[in-house]
């Protein structure tokens, strides 16, 4: 395990249902993120918190909403998602949000299939 | 903008023969890089570095990268590859933006050993 904990791994849903995928670090880290990965694409990063406060909201659609209740978790609800939604979701957290040299440890992703 | 680019979307090498992966990045100001593999079914974990100092930079596995500024080049290196670094290899470049560092990935490129 690399310190980042994801839940569920994979995840089938509806177009009408909601859900929430779960993020959990016990690496003391005080930065945690969201990353989407479709393939050929590079990884979209959709949002930032540092210390628990969103500093960055990639201009994602509002079907996807972040909660960040304390800087070990964090999670990203779905409602409403669209067929093309479906995508690999990582959670990454880091030491802190504005170090250039800070390593990002990622979660191993949940793995999220929209019919 | 900054940018990434992984100009192959696959490599294949023999098993024992050395290994280059290549990438170039497009940034403002000092550029931060990165090397993250990514393994089937797992997260990204990262491989190595360059912030500052020597251009030949050593990472985990045996791999390295040599940052060329006036090629604006970051590429990846091995001297004898394995079959099991066979994986999905991202290069990254990070930057200022917004108060935070802002991590910019390439597509990815998946490195084929062969036996």
């Amino acid at each position: 395990e690399t310190g980042v904990t994801q839940t569920p791994r994979h995840l089938v849903m509806g177009m009408t249902n909601k859900k929430s995928l779960k993020c959990e670090q016990h690496l003391g880290h005080n930065a945690m993120y969201w990353y989407k990965q479709s393939a050929k694409k590079p990884l979209e990063l959709m949002f930032v918190y540092s210390l628990e406060e969103r500093v960055e909201n990639n201009s994602v659609p509002s079907r996807f909403s972040p909660e960040c209740p304390n800087s070990s978790h964090l999670f990203l609800h779905l409602h409403t998602l669209q067929p093309e939604d479906s995508a690999l979701y990582l959670c990454a957290s880091s030491r802190t949000a504005n170090s250039g040299a800070n390593v990002l440890t990622f979660g191993a992703g949940s793995r999220l299939t929209v019919l | 903008a900054q940018s990434v680019a992984q100009p192959e979307d696959q490599v294949n090498v023999a098993e024992g023969n050395p290994l280059t992966v290549k990438c170039t990045y497009s940034v403002s100001g000092n550029p931060y890089l990165f090397w993250y593999v990514q393994y089937p079914n797992r997260g990204l974990q990262f491989l190595l570095k360059y912030i500052t100092g020597d251009n030949l930079v050593k990472g985990s596995y045996g791999f390295e990268a040599e940052f060329n500024k006036s090629q604006t080049s970051f590429h990846l290196k091995k001297p004898s590859a394995l079959v099991s670094d066979s994986a999905l290899y991202f290069c990254a470049a990070r930057q200022l933006s917004g108060g935070y560092q802002k991590v910019t990935f390439g597509t990815g490129t998946k490195l084929q050993v062969i036996p």
